[in-house]
Order: structure tokens, then C-alpha cells, then sequence
């Protein structure tokens, strides 16, 4: 596609619920990154995919967040039994390549864990 | 003290002034972005910078790598341009290089 595509756009979660969050990045691009990001505070790295390897998940808060990308292109973030301090929204963004490129980012996905 | 420094943290301006907004870092970089990002919006990547100066328009980016600071300019600031700006880190440390460090990021207010 032409962008980044993210869905859903705002996800309202009751505590405990899991959650899986998309993210169709442009076609071709190598990177895939996902960005935490809290209300009035900067993205913060959670994971990162170079094609369907996920070569760093240091970022991951807890072992409840797990993302996949299987066949390189798609990646999901599922976060599973939320808790209100997972509200937040979730950035992806991809790259052509892993160094010096250009990122793009998506909208982002607003959810809340009421 | 955070790697990735912003300032000022809230700016409001009126529509036409100049505008600067600053960034330090403290760790080294592969390169410097700027990113625009309105409420409710997601991540426009504005400028990717790793020496010199580069303009888009009203926008012009520089960097200054030995004082590792940076500034995004925006002349004849217009009500449109209200939004959070940040700057972000490509950082330069080997294995780790894809990862971005952000500011806290800087809110616009220009009024009419």
C-alpha cells in the first residue's frame, strides 16, 4: 500500500481481555518496529523485525506482549490479559532497510483497558 | 537525564513569527529525525538528518554534530503548523543503530 495501515484505529479493552493490534507496513519495506507510545510522553522501542526475524524484543514490557511478522510482511502485537497500564497508543513504522533509511509511520492504534 | 533532550517543552506563537525548535542529545548518532505529529494523528517523518542543513518548504532542519544539537525552523509560522514536533535519535551504537531514541516531543500552538 501506499502507507502504513494500522487497525483498529482506538481499541477499548475491559482488564484481563486480550488484544491484537495490526500492522500492514508499505510493501517491500525490510524493517518493522513497534513503539509504545503513553499520553504526553515520546515513543518508547518495543520490538523490531527484519523481515520475519524479530531480532530484538527488548522493549517488550512483560511476557504478556508478544508481536509476530510470519511471512515478512504483516505483524501483529497481541498483548494478552491487559491491564489499565497498557493503555497507551501503538505505533509501527517500517523501513526499507535497518540503517539510515527513512521510517514511516502508521497512525497508530489508541487503546484503552478500562 | 534523558539521551534525547527537547525545548522548549510548550510553544505558542502567532501566526507569521519564526519559529525554532531545539534538540540535544547525549549519546552518538547515525543520524537525527524530526517528526511531526498532530492530536489524535499518527507520525509524519519530516526530515532524516546526519550533517549540514536540509529545507522543505517553510521548514529547514539543521544539525551541529560536534555541539550534538539540533534545531527545526519553521518560517511564517501558520495555524496549520500546530502540532507536537519531535526529534528523534538514530543511535550510532553498533548492533543496536535501528533503533530510534525520542524526545518528549514539542506542542505548537500557532494562533490566527
Amino acid at each position: 500500500g501506499a502507507g502504513v495501515s494500522q487497525s483498529p484505529r482506538y481499541k477499548v479493552a475491559k482488564r484481563g481481555q486480550d488484544v491484537a493490534l495490526r500492522c500492514d507496513p508499505i510493501s517491500g519495506h525490510v524493517s518493522l518496529f513497534w513503539y509504545q507510545q503513553a499520553l504526553g510522553q515520546g515513543p518508547e522501542f518495543l520490538t523490531y523485525f527484519q523481515n520475519e526475524a524479530q531480532l530484538d524484543k527488548s522493549g517488550l514490557p512483560s511476557d504478556r506482549f508478544f508481536a509476530e511478522r510470519p511471512e515478512g510482511s504483516v505483524s501483529t502485537l497481541k498483548i494478552q490479559r491487559t491491564q489499565q497500564e497498557d493503555s497507551a497508543v501503538y505505533l509501527c513504522a517500517s523501513s526499507l532497510a535497518h540503517r539510515n533509511y527513512g521510517y514511516t509511520f502508521g497512525s497508530g492504534t489508541r487503546l484503552t483497558v478500562v | 537525564k534523558n539521551e534525547v533532550e527537547q525545548s522548549p517543552q510548550n510553544l505558542t506563537a502567532q501566526e507569521g513569527e519564526f519559529i525554532t525548535i531545539n534538540c540535544s542529545y547525549s549519546v552518538g548518532i547515525s543520524a537525527l529525525h524530526w517528526l511531526q505529529q498532530h492530536p489524535g494523528g499518527g507520525i509524519v517523518s519530516l526530515f532524516m538528518l546526519s550533517s549540514g542543513k536540509k529545507k522543505h518548504g517553510r521548514l529547514i532542519a539543521t544539525i551541529n554534530i560536534q555541539e550534538k544539537h539540533s534545531s527545526l525552523h519553521i518560517t511564517a509560522s501558520h495555524p496549520r503548523d500546530s502540532a507536537v514536533y519531535i526529534c528523534a535519535a538514530s543511535r550510532d551504537s553498533g548492533g543496536s543503530n535501528y533503533k530510534l531514541t525520542f524526545g518528549k516531543g514539542t506542542l505548537l500552538t500557532v494562533n490566527p
